[in-house]
This record gives structure tokens, C-alpha cells and sequence, in this order.
């Protein structure tokens, strides 16, 4: 059975530091990996989507990369910002179908002004 | 705009009574989800549906039942059934025919049971 894990649980550092969010899946069979983001009692937010063959996705100061060999992805955040303080959570795909997208319990990521 | 829009945002229900959650999608999207959040836990499936007039059981199933009559529409119903329903419920939706896979969430709905 697929398992996501995400470590650090909780990570606070001071605006302006680059920093980086890991993921780690269990079984490499996996149809795509997604990094999202979660404002306090909001819902999901899509940040970046990697798909199996490919190893790394860039949207502005994020970029997400996948191992699917190791079972791990990345999440890299250059120039940390105080907006940028959010719950991250990542999220694998084992097939197009859509029928099972398995969840990592997430990393709440806090920047200090 | 595109998207899925859930309501009530906030919702309290007494004991004994069965509540129902609304998720509307204007994606165009087949398949449709429901899921469960707690308070330091990830996110867990409720149940799901590839099309119209199907759905599947999830992970956590019991006390809960869907329908799916319209594409667009894909409502939950927390029953008297459900023994601890107080959470944060998620309604999602994926393109079953892109080849991303992306999947998307709606607002949530907070469910207090009083």
C-alpha cells in the first residue's frame, strides 16, 4: 500500500532564506506527484504537478523536483516570503484514472518577517 | 471562472441529524472526490466518482452517501450514522481524459456537530 510522508512536520524561518519541503513515497509506481498548498480553513491550492517521467517542474520561485527511484520529491522555495506561510502537502497519483491520489500529511511552513 | 465551489463554507448539525454538503464543478470534470480532514491528520477519501450515476466507497465510507445524478454535481450526506462527523470536508474533481492528472479542490466545508 502506497504511503507519503512529509518531514519536516513543521518548519519556521526568517524571510528572505531559501528553503526546501521533502515528500517521500514508498512504491516508485506512480503516475504523478502534486505539490499543494493550504491557507488556515482553506481549501487545496494546485502549486506544481510532476509527472512520472519527467524530474522537475518551476512555477516562479517554486520548483519541485521528482526521484521516482528513491521515492522522493522536493519542493525548493527561493526568497521566502511572509505570504508564503502555509501548510504544504504533497500528494501521488498511482494512475490516470483517478481513482486513488494518496496524501502526505503535510509540512506547515511559517516565515518570519 | 472555472471551479468547484462547495457550500455551506460552515455548517453545525445536532446530534442525530443527517446534513448534506453541496459540491458544484463548472470544469467539465468526469471524476469527482470527497474527502475527510482532521486536525493533524492527511487527507482521507470519502468516496469517489469516475462517472455519472456511479461512485465507489473509500477509505471511510461508513455513515456517509453521495450522488451523483449531474456531472457538474456531486453532494455528500454526513447521516446520523457517522459517529465523530466534526471535520473539514474537501470536494475535489479531476480530467479522467488529461494526461496531467491534476486535481483540484473546492473551498471546503467546516461540519460542527453540537
Amino acid at each position: 500500500k502506497q504511503e507519503v510522508t512529509q518531514i519536516p512536520a513543521a518548519l519556521s524561518v526568517p524571510e528572505g532564506e531559501n528553503l526546501v519541503l521533502n515528500c517521500s513515497f514508498t512504491d516508485s509506481a506512480i503516475y504523478n506527484l502534486q505539490w499543494f498548498r493550504q491557507d488556515p480553513g482553506k481549501g487545496l491550492t494546485s502549486l506544481l504537478l510532476i509527472q512520472s517521467s519527467q524530474r522537475e517542474q518551476t512555477s516562479g520561485r517554486l520548483n519541485a523536483s521528482l526521484d521516482k527511484s528513491s521515492g522522493r520529491s522536493t519542493l525548493y522555495i527561493a526568497a521566502s516570503q511572509p505570504g508564503d506561510s502555509a501548510t504544504y502537502l504533497c500528494a501521488v497519483s498511482v494512475d490516470n484514472y483517478g481513482q486513488n491520489f494518496v496524501f502526505g500529511p503535510g509540512t506547515r511552513l511559517s516565515v518570519l518577517p | 471562472d472555472g471551479g468547484i465551489t462547495q457550500s455551506p463554507k460552515y455548517l453545525f448539525r445536532k446530534e442525530g441529524q443527517n446534513v448534506t454538503l453541496s459540491c458544484e464543478q463548472n470544469l467539465n470534470h468526469d471524476a469527482m472526490y470527497w474527502y475527510r480532514q482532521d486536525p493533524g491528520q492527511g487527507l482521507r477519501l470519502i468516496y469517489y466518482s469516475q462517472i455519472v450515476n456511479d461512485f465507489q466507497k473509500g477509505d471511510i465510507a461508513e455513515g456517509y452517501s453521495v450522488s451523483r445524478e449531474k456531472k457538474e454535481s456531486f453532494p455528500l450526506t454526513v447521516t446520523s450514522a457517522q459517529k465523530n462527523p466534526t471535520a473539514f470536508y474537501l470536494c475535489a474533481s479531476t480530467d479522467r481524459g488529461a494526461d496531467t492528472g491534476e486535481l483540484f479542490f473546492g473551498e471546503g466545508s467546516r461540519l460542527t456537530v453540537l
